[in-house]
């Protein structure tokens, strides 16, 4: 059974970097499908941020793209997002997903974490 | 960016038909397949894929869930809804990137 779980702090501070690690059991990231993150904001709105191929390849939302970076440590079947310069307006659940290719749904969550950003 | 637009919320009798509506600000049709897919995410859970290119169900998911539409019009339906369909539903569009969701159709019962 694939299963994608996130981890990482809860709280960080504005201006500060957000850190976040998906570990991915089930399935090998570099066998194929995209690697997404994803965040929902209180009040429920839903984001799509980016994402890393199992090829290497990144692909971000332009409205996050001098911020975001999606990484990979393919030896333990690992993804990551980091985000710069956070602010309070980046306070958000944020989930990890498998991305189908070419039909770009979603069929796989984790459970998703939530993070603050506060002083 | 391609704008989802989602009722914000439906009440529902257990048992009956309910309907909820994404609308999307372009066409997503593309050699005769819709761009749209839906999730239902239950309070304090990860959102479940439904149903994907509009009107085909995922794996395990009910008969009770089905899709249709096309072009910038889709619908999701539910019949006959039970209580555990209580759940806000999101409609996607996969269409082009960035890839963008509706604000979310909350379900409750009467």
């Amino acid at each position: 059974e694939i299963q994608l779980q996130e981890s990482g702090p809860g709280l960080v501070k504005p201006s500060q970097s957000l850190s976040l690690t998906c570990s991915v059991t089930g399935y090998t990231i570099t066998s194929g499908f995209h690697w997404s993150w994803i965040r929902k904001f209180p009040g429920n709105k839903m984001e799509w941020m980016g994402y890393i191929t199992y090829s290497g390849s990144t692909n971000y939302n332009p409205s996050l793209k001098s911020r975001i970076s999606i990484t990979r440590d393919t030896s333990k079947n690992q993804f990551f997002l980091q985000l710069n310069s956070v602010t309070t307006e980046d306070t958000a659940t944020y989930y990890c997903a498998r991305l189908e290719d070419y039909t770009y749904y979603f069929d796989y969550w984790g459970q998703g974490v939530m993070v603050t950003v506060s002083s | 960016d391609i704008v989802l637009t989602q009722s914000p919320a439906l009440a529902v009798s257990l048992g009956q038909k309910t309907t909820m509506s994404c609308k999307t600000s372009q066409n997503v049709d593309n050699f005769g397949k819709s761009y749209i897919h839906w999730y239902q995410q239950k309070s304090g859970e990860q959102p479940k894929l439904l149903i994907y290119f509009a009107s085909n169900l995922a794996s395990q998911v009910p008969a009770r869930f089905s899709g249709s539409g096309s072009e910038r019009d889709f619908t999701l339906t539910i019949n006959p809804v039970e209580a555990d369909d209580v759940a806000t539903y999101y409609c996607q569009q996969g269409w082009e990137f960035p890839l963008t969701f509706g604000s979310g159709t909350k379900l409750e019962i009467k």
